[in-house]
């Protein structure tokens, strides 16, 4: 099974500064990598797919970068509504799992 | 448009079975695998595993092999999580959810239910 790690746990980001999450796989999961932003009360949204491609409606503000184990997602100049818990997911085919990461908490500094 | 419709809260004693349902609309059922996630109060997201509608074939995370159930009912479009032998640390959101798919392959889950709370207390 791919373990899935994220750094910091909580990140503290004023508005309008970058912010870079950080997200390991215990294995390789090539570019089988997704990222995802929950607010309280409301279900994930997918942000990113493909380790780097944007799913729809997400802003440009928000990119990931990575393959293989190391993985970013990063936010370039952080709003308000950006203040949220992001979690990180492989989904390689084989073994099949699709494990989380322990999140990463973004919030008011 | 993509629509995942979960069934209401729920309140078992520990040693119970709890069966959720989530019933999809707005694409062909049969085509895309349903996953189902948990999230227990306050933590973060557990993948549990998925069905294929079509097949009615199942892939379970270890940690919830032997005691979890995922079925399907094509005539309904609706895809249904049993968990049996409740113990108070299942009390969690229980989300189903569905692949973003293009011509080439499967990404994240792009598409959610509004989650079923189980609650497990004596």
């Amino acid at each position: 099974e791919v373990v899935m790690t994220q750094s910091p746990a909580t990140l503290s980001v004023s508005p309008g500064e970058r912010a870079t999450l950080s997200c390991r796989a215990s294995h390789s999961v090539s570019s089988y990598l997704a990222w995802y932003q929950q607010k309280p009360g409301l279900a994930p949204r997918l942000l990113i797919y493909g380790a780097s491609t944007r799913a729809t409606g997400v802003p440009a503000r928000f990119s990931g970068s990575g393959s293989g184990t190391e993985f970013t997602l990063t936010i370039s100049s952080l709003q308000s509504e950006d203040f949220a818990v992001y979690y990180c997911q492989q989904y390689n085919n084989w073994p099949p799992g699709f494990t989380f990461g322990p999140g990463t908490k973004v919030d008011l500094k | 448009q993509v629509q995942l419709v979960q069934s209401g809260a729920e309140v078992k004693k520990p040693g119970a079975s709890v069966k959720v349902s989530c019933k999809a609309s707005g694409y062909t059922f049969t085509d895309h695998y349903m996953h189902w996630v948990r999230q227990a109060p306050g933590q973060g997201l557990e993948w549990m595993g998925w069905i294929n509608p079509n097949s009615g074939g199942t892939n379970y995370a270890q940690k919830f092999q032997g005691w979890v159930t995922m079925t399907r009912d094509t005539s309904i479009n609706t895809v249904y999580l049993e968990l049996s032998r409740l113990k108070s640390d299942d009390t969690a959101l229980y989300y189903c959810a569905r692949r973003y798919c293009d011509n080439t392959s499967c990404y994240g889950l792009a598409y959610w239910g509004q989650g079923t709370l189980v609650t497990v207390s004596s």
